[in-house]
């Protein structure tokens, strides 16, 4: 059973700082891996998605890596912004072309101004 | 282009009945797939459409089903609600295999 963990469960940093946030998965046969944002009572937005033959991807502040040999993801965070507050969750997929994703139970990241 | 969406944004149902739950994708996408967020369990897939075909299904009883019309909207049914069936019920859509998920702003079904 595919399992995803998510640490820590809760950061809160003052506005400027840079960050990381870590996530784990058991299945080394994983397809792909996407980290999402959540705001309060909303759907989730996709941030960064990296395919299993890649390491890293990068989107504006945000730089996501990839280690399948170690079972681990990483979301940096660079020049965090009172904006940037919300749940982070990532989420592999190991059912290929059959997205199954499996998500963590999520950061919630708190950045104050 | 308009993102997912979901219909109704709030649902209150007792326990017994059975409810229906609808997702437009993003005008293209033939994917849809379903996921349930509790605060305990957090998200949990329900299952996949591709062109009208159940692909994929997650770990839920039988009382969850869905299906997938022409046009790739989709539609969920949850029948003989229990009281943890109360949650956010999520939908996505996505364009490719490799592509991202995109995700409506859910249902919130409330079982009482």
């Amino acid at each position: 059973k595919q399992e995803v963990t998510q640490i820590p469960a809760a950061l809160s940093v003052p506005e400027g700082e840079n960050l990381v946030l870590n996530c784990s998965f058991t299945d080394s046969a994983i397809y792909n891996l996407q980290w999402f944002r959540q705001d309060p009572g909303k759907g989730l937005t996709s941030l960064l998605l990296i395919q299993s033959s890649q390491r890293e991807q990068t989107s504006g502040r945000l730089n996501a890596s990839l280690d399948k040999s170690s079972g681990r993801s990483t979301l940096y965070i660079a020049a965090s912004q009172p904006g940037d507050s919300a749940t982070y969750l990532c989420a592999e997929n190991s059912g290929g072309s059959n997205y199954k994703l499996t998500f963590g139970k999520g950061t919630l990241l708190t950045v104050n101004p | 282009k308009a993102g997912v969406t979901q219909t109704p944004r709030y649902l209150i149902k007792t326990r017994g009945q059975q409810v229906t739950l609808s997702c437009s994708p993003i005008s293209g996408h033939r994917s849809v797939s379903w996921y349930q967020q509790t605060p305990g369990q957090g998200l949990q897939f329900l299952f996949e459409y591709f062109s009208e075909t159940q692909r994929n299904k997650g770990n839920f009883p039988g009382r969850f089903s869905g299906r997938q019309f022409s046009n790739s909207r989709s539609e969920m049914n949850v029948s003989t609600l229990e009281l943890g069936d109360s949650a956010l019920y999520l939908c996505a859509s996505r364009g490719g295999t490799n592509e991202k998920l995109f995700f409506g702003s859910g249902t919130q079904l409330s079982v009482l």
